[in-house]
């Protein structure tokens, strides 16, 4: 088990461009989760995946932004018409169910090493 | 609305000496509770987490207080080792809202003097 891998590590692109990053959970996790953070803050929740199924968005996702996953493996995250303020780190998530263990009453979400975007 | 707040930035602590980063919550609706340790350049590493089914949970060197009547949770790490120098995440999860993101707080970085 590798953990969650996430790719590019590092993008530099110009205002307008078009940027797609990609997420790869742990091989046994079928939910998946896309958050972004800025500087002095936590993680801020984007967007949910059980399986290839998006079951929910932050209102934090724009038209700009699009995720996909496909095939309940892999994921992207597609940012349209870059500006200036989408600069961030884009963290990417996995999870199982929570297995009915009292003592974790829901899942518990690993996290990749993120995705660093600039936009100049 | 910050529904879970670390209000220290920053803490340094003398290495061998007891860390508490602190953390409150305004959800009453929240009963899973985690600390994430973050590096720069890296994402968040999972470090311990509580159901509120219980007060207290402990793991090595790391051990998370949880007082459900005042909406606070604390971790402890005893001895602090120069190495635990990162920024500690607190985050929040509700089992009954029918949402999986976590909230998570503002972050405290923590330095451990040598």
């Amino acid at each position: 088990d590798t953990g969650v891998s996430q790719d590019p590590r590092h993008k530099i692109t110009k205002r307008g461009q078009n940027v797609t990053f990609r997420c790869d959970p742990i091989s046994e996790h079928n939910r998946l989760y896309w958050y972004r953070q800025t500087l002095g803050q936590g993680p801020e929740f984007l967007t949910y995946f059980q399986n290839e199924a998006q079951l929910e968005k932050s209102r934090l996702l724009s038209d700009r932004f699009s995720a996909e996953r496909p095939k309940g493996s892999f994921s992207t995250l597609e940012i349209q018409r870059t500006e200036q303020g989408d600069s961030a780190m884009y963290l990417c998530a996995s999870s199982s169910p929570a297995a009915g263990d009292p003592n974790r009453p829901t899942d518990t979400q690993y996290f990749g090493p993120g995705t660093r975007l600039t936009v100049l | 609305d910050q529904q879970v707040k670390q209000n220290s930035p920053s803490l340094s602590v003398q290495e061998g000496r007891i860390s508490i980063l602190n953390c409150d919550y305004t959800n009453s609706m929240f009963d899973y509770f985690l600390w994430y340790k973050k590096y720069p350049a890296e994402g968040p590493t999972f470090l311990i987490s509580i159901s509120s089914i219980k007060d207290k949970n402990e793991d090595g060197r790391f051990t998370v207080f949880l007082n459900k009547s005042a909406k606070h949770l604390s971790l402890h790490i005893v001895p602090s080792q120069p190495g635990d120098s990162a920024v500690y995440f607190c985050a929040a999860d509700s089992s009954t809202s029918g949402t999986y993101k976590y909230i998570f707080g503002t972050g405290t970085r923590l330095k451990v003097l040598a």
